[in-house]
């Protein structure tokens, strides 16, 4: 069926560095799309959206990149902080949708100080 | 500012027994999303309710019922609880309607982590 995936479940960077977290998508309608921060025992947080008819979308230290000629979403984060520390999940809401959220394989985000 | 609330936010049963689990959307927000999440898995949709009809429906167990009330908060009722429920789950609450197009950023609340044993 339709599904949202990860490709790396583990990524570990130096503090500083710049972390790029990846997500494949298979379902050609989905519209919509977000990535989540989620810390242990918490919520997933929203971190930014970003809709199928643009290419790329910033905001404070992220940036979600999206090409949808091989179903691919990205999310860079920009000196990546310990904070940054967590899970990210990449989700997808299809057009018609009633906006439930499709989640991704989460990618666990290490910072190495 | 406000967030969505979830209560209790740590639960214990065992096999056979009932929980009703709580959640209570940000002020003004019109659809509440269940979310169920497994050790080390993603967040699984359940239910979702939008002016307290249901909208949508996941892979929610027959054992699972939920509404939405008039005062827009939500009720998950889990009955027959098994092992497998041990999970934890999150509610969601978001401003959809009025929007072209619409609306999808959802805000999720701390979690209810239930444990079955």
């Amino acid at each position: 069926g339709e599904s949202v995936g990860l490709h790396l479940p583990t990524l570990s960077v130096q503090e500083g560095d710049n972390s790029i977290i990846n997500c494949a998508y298979s379902n050609s309608a989905s519209d919509y799309f977000i990535w989540y921060k989620q810390e242990s025992g918490k919520g997933p947080q929203f971190i930014i959206d970003i809709r199928s008819n643009m290419d790329k979308r910033q905001g404070q230290r992220v940036t979600v990149l999206l090409n949808k000629t091989v179903k691919h979403l990205s999310l860079q984060i920009a000196a990546t902080q310990p904070g940054d520390s967590a899970v990210y999940f990449c989700a997808e809401i299809s057009s018609g949708n009633t906006g439930k959220l499709i989640f991704g394989q989460g990618t666990t985000l290490q910072v190495k100080p | 500012a406000a967030g969505v609330i979830q209560s209790p936010r740590h639960l214990i049963k065992e096999k056979r027994e009932t929980a009703t689990l709580k959640c209570y959307p940000i002020p003004r927000h019109d659809t509440v999303y269940w979310y169920q999440q497994g050790p080390g898995q993603d967040p699984q949709f359940l239910i979702s309710f939008y002016e307290k009809m249901q909208s949508d429906k996941g892979s929610i167990p027959d054992r699972f019922s939920a509404q939405q009330f008039s005062d827009y908060h939500s009720e998950l009722n889990m009955s027959s609880l098994e092992l497998g429920d041990s999970a934890l789950y999150f509610c969601a609450s978001s401003l959809v309607g009025g929007r072209t197009p619409p609306i999808y950023e959802q805000y999720f609340g701390p979690g209810t982590r239930l444990t079955v044993t």
